[in-house]
């Protein structure tokens, strides 16, 4: 079965650093890998998806995530942390269908 | 351009009783899904449809039920609600199978 796992429940940073937000994945098959964000009391907002081709993805906001094969990881990145990028984030992987199966979030925190 | 609609956005149910959840797609796209989100965890699959028709379902009991209609809105029905049931509704649309998902703001509901 497909899953994807998000290792960290948080993750500070300083807002001008750079930031990382860890995901694993175990697949069959080929990976459709996906990166939402959440902002407090709103649904989901598509960042970036990983389907076939350059190992780096680049997204909307800034974002961008690396995908490696050998270690099975999907991390979101982004040079510059801004502090209104502070929201939950939540990497996913298409099973069959359009079905997505989410990790359990990680909280990005901002610090000024 | 509207985004993925859902309606209403927070309601406040009895145990027993049943609810229905609405959900317009975006413009043009034929398959809607919908997730769960408790407090907490991560959104969790519980229908696809795709031109009318159920392409997928999660683990959900009998009590959850869905339908697609001509115009490509959806509704979401859940019977003889449970206090567990309280959560965050949340529908994506996508343009076909197998492209990203957009969600909807999502639809609270609390089950008291």
């Amino acid at each position: 079965a497909q899953s994807v796992a998000q290792p960290e429940d948080q993750v500070n940073v300083a807002e001008g650093n750079p930031l990382t937000v860890k995901c694993t994945y175990s697949v069959s098959g080929n990976p459709y890998l996906f990166w939402y964000v959440q902002y407090p009391n709103r649904g989901l907002q598509f960042l970036l998806k990983y389907i076939t081709g350059d190992n780096l993805v680049k997204g909307s906001y800034g974002f961008e995530a690396e995908f490696n094969k050998s270690q099975t990881s999907f991390h979101l990145k982004k040079p510059s942390a801004l502090v209104s990028d502070s929201a939950l984030y939540f990497c996913a992987v298409r099973d069959t269908g359009d079905k997505l199966i989410f990790g359990t979030g990680t909280r990005l925190q901002v610090f000024p | 351009d509207a985004g993925v609609t859902q309606s209403p956005t927070h309601l406040i149910k009895t145990r027993g009783q049943h609810v229905t959840l609405r959900c317009s797609p975006i413009s043009g796209h034929k398959s809607v899904s919908w997730y769960q989100q408790v407090l907490g965890q991560g959104p969790q699959f519980i229908f696809q449809y795709y031109e009318k028709e159920e392409r997928g379902r999660g683990n959900f009991p009998d009590r959850f039920s869905a339908r697609q209609f001509p115009n490509y809105s959806s509704e979401l029905n859940v019977n003889a609600l449970l206090l567990g049931d309280s959560a965050l509704y949340l529908c994506a649309s996508s343009l076909a199978e197998n492209t990203e998902a957009f969600f909807g703001q999502g639809t609270r509901l609390t089950v008291v």
